[in-house]
């Protein structure tokens, strides 16, 4: 149980494109799903907090503009990067929140990641 | 802002030895986290703590949510080159359920 997925897993696009990526729920419901990155060997950066069915809510110093977050369904956010430059290339990872029957836990369940390379 | 800070840094040590890192906080949790992250993926949820004081278990990996509720401990036992990886404490405190990691721990384990 508790499986996230990630699409696409790799993705290199040229300076100035749009790329989009998706974290699905798989076997549960997500009300709330996070986008994070990660730098080599850094730990994980917050970037925003993706509500179903509401606007994400962006970390301080993260463009809102810049990186797009839609959360249509209870099982997908995805995240947008607008006009990629060469400094946008990362580590992306998204995590999602699987309520339970009382709506409190706290426990994240990861995707795979996806390594964006701007070029 | 919260800070986690998590230790040891690093590790190399010998398959069949015993580990042990630890993660404090300046600040209160209300659920500690340790995560494992491989080469390449995302980070897999080894045990969730929810209560101060509570000894977790699963497998050969024991946590503990620290009576003070600023720090947690991740103990492995008998080591075994799978165990390789980076290893994160997480806290959450907040109604917005985010969490705040530390800076990981990177585990080597020589056969």
């Amino acid at each position: 149980g508790a499986v996230v997925s990630q699409h696409p897993s790799r993705v290199i696009c040229k300076s100035g494109t749009s790329v989009k990526i998706e974290c699905r729920s798989l076997d549960f419901q997500a009300t709330t799903m996070f986008w994070y990155r990660q730098f080599p060997k850094q730990s994980l950066m917050l970037m925003a907090t993706s509500n179903e069915g509401s606007k994400a809510t962006y970390e301080q110093g993260v463009e809102k503009d810049k990186f797009l977050i839609n959360h249509a369904s209870l099982t997908l956010s995805t995240l947008t990067v607008t006009s990629a430059h060469p400094e946008d290339s990362s580590f992306y990872i998204c995590s999602a929140r699987d309520a339970g029957p009382q709506g409190s836990t706290h426990e994240q369940y990861f995707g795979p990641g996806t390594r964006l390379t701007v070029t | 802002g919260q800070q986690l800070n998590q230790s040891p840094q690093s590790m190399f040590i010998q398959e069949g030895e015993d580990v042990s890192m630890n993660c404090t906080s300046s600040s209160i949790f209300n659920t500690w986290l340790w995560y494992k992250q491989e080469p390449g993926e995302g980070p897999v949820l080894l045990i969730a703590l929810y209560k101060a004081g509570e000894l977790t278990s699963n497998g050969r990996l024991t946590a503990q949510f620290g009576i003070t509720r600023k720090d947690s401990f991740l103990n492995i036992s008998a080591s075994i080159p799978s165990d390789v990886g980076i290893y994160f404490c997480a806290g959450s405190g907040g109604s917005n359920y985010k969490l705040t990691f530390g800076k990981g721990t990177l585990l080597t384990v020589n056969p």
